[in-house]
């Protein structure tokens, strides 16, 4: 089985704060994904990463990098801490997929952030 | 624009009756549509995945419909169960992006 973790299910931070979220996978897959969803929004996308040390920016990358030194780490970092990113951040990955390609996601429980 | 949609009401049934729940898109041409289910606190978990040449998938009580031309796919729980109370979403491949719907919120009644 596929096994994602997360390194906090729970996080609260002050405005300002430099913040670190770290997702682990265990199956040698190669693309990786952080989300954050909120209630009535859904997932939406931050940013993803294809390989080592590649990235790519999703549909909300404002306010947030990402680093992947190793093919089983991919962090997000909230740059400096605001309220509105308060949310439930979602690390997931998948195998390679192309157009026609199947990539089912697979997540990690979840990290509930709170900024203060 | 492109726009994934479900239900955003929750449904609540009896248990032991069917649950349909429904995802509508626009704009998109997916080559295949997932769903996923998600408890409270949790990350979503992969249920079934159907091709664009599939009209029905089947995997123990669950069943999932793609219908290409509504742009339409529906996920039916047979014999509904307490414990299939969850959020259900639906996800498709847009480009090389994943887009999920914001899910519909199901509640079984015993």
């Amino acid at each position: 089985d596929v096994k994602v973790t997360q390194s906090s299910r729970y996080l609260v931070k002050r405005t300002g704060e430099k913040v670190f979220l770290e997702c682990v996978q265990d199956m040698d897959h190669e693309n990786m994904f952080w989300y954050r969803q909120d209630p009535g929004l859904g997932l939406r996308l931050i940013y993803f990463s294809y390989d080592v040390k590649m990235k790519e920016k999703g549909d909300i990358p404002e306010g947030y990098s990402v680093s992947r030194e190793k093919k089983e780490r991919f962090s997000l970092i909230l740059e400096s801490a605001s309220t509105n990113q308060t949310s439930m951040y979602l690390c997931a990955t998948g195998t390679p997929g192309g157009w026609a390609d199947q990539e089912t996601q697979y997540f990690g429980p979840g990290t509930r952030l709170l900024v203060l | 624009s492109q726009k994934i949609e479900q239900n955003s009401e929750a449904l609540n049934i009896q248990e032991g009756k069917t649950a349909t729940l429904t995802c509508n898109y626009t704009n998109y041409s997916p080559a295949y549509l997932q769903w996923y289910r998600q408890d409270p606190g949790r990350g979503p978990v992969f249920l079934l995945l159907i091709r664009e040449n599939e009209k029905e998938k089947r995997k123990e009580r669950l069943k999932v419909t793609f219908d290409t031309t509504l742009k339409q796919s529906l996920f039916h729980i047979t014999a509904s169960q307490p414990a299939d109370s969850a959020t259900y979403l639906c996800a498709l491949k847009g480009g090389f992006k994943t887009i999920f719907g914001a899910g519909t919120r199901l509640f079984v009644k015993a």
